[in-house]
């Protein structure tokens, strides 16, 4: 069946400029994560979508990140006035959270670099 | 609290050795473990998940886990390493129940050498 899905697959963009970065999940997955992966660094989280709940959103570095989940289904993360420093690869990912399964499934993956 | 160490970031084995990748972590709850791997320019793959049925979980590519909870440990291991495992390995918690809280290690690079 189909996995989690992420557009576009690269993105460059001028510093300043905002950005959006949209995930689909995989069909029936309640719960809907963002993370950021910078060079040689490991996974930070960004924000986690349960259902009707309202997001965690803990692991956002600044105001100008932001996430809706549209319909419990599609996700965009947004970048306002981008900074070189958000240049990373920006992962999402979905599970069966709440009904006994905890594992996630990744997308590919966002690249995203700011000149 | 919750975290995960994976003690070494990078683990250089010989090809047909074993790997061992280690991970403690800390948990105020019953935690679900799962490793993690990711291929150079691939997307992040389930290798296996310990969720509180057996201690011993087998997974993908002959890889295994075991957990120990006195240890607070969840170590990979593999018993013969080949070229196709050279990749960077996570060890996650995910907090059990309820309100779910993500915690990755920050990973471990592994090579496998000829």
């Amino acid at each position: 069946g189909a996995g989690v899905s992420q557009s576009p697959s690269n993105k460059v963009t001028e510093k300043g400029k905002d950005v959006e970065l949209r995930c689909d999940p995989i069909s029936g997955h309640t719960a809907l994560y963002w993370y950021r992966q910078s060079l040689g660094q490991g996974l930070e989280f960004l924000i986690y979508f349960q259902g009707n709940s309202a997001p965690d959103k803990s692991g956002l570095p600044s105001d100008r990140f932001s996430a809706e989940r549209t319909g419990g289904s599609v996700s965009t993360l947004t970048i306002q006035r981008t900074q070189q420093e958000d240049s990373a690869v920006y992962l999402c990912a979905s599970s069966l959270a709440g009904q006994g399964t905890y594992e996630q499934y990744f997308g590919p993956g966002t690249r995203l670099t700011v000149t | 609290a919750q975290s995960v160490t994976q003690l070494d970031s990078h683990v250089s084995v010989s090809e047909g050795t074993p790997v061992l990748l280690r991970c403690n972590y800390s948990s105020s709850y019953s935690p679900s473990l799962f490793w993690y791997v990711q291929h150079p320019n691939k997307g992040l793959q389930l290798l296996l998940k310990y969720t509180s049925a057996a201690t011993l979980v087998k997974g993908i590519n002959g890889f295994e886990a075991e957990f120990k909870k006195s240890e607070t440990s969840f170590h990979l291991t593999k018993p013969s390493a080949h070229m196709s495992d050279a990749a960077e390995y996570f060890c996650v918690v995910i907090r059990s129940g309820g309100y779910q809280k993500v915690t990755f290690g920050i990973g471990t690079k592994l090579q496998v050498i000829p």
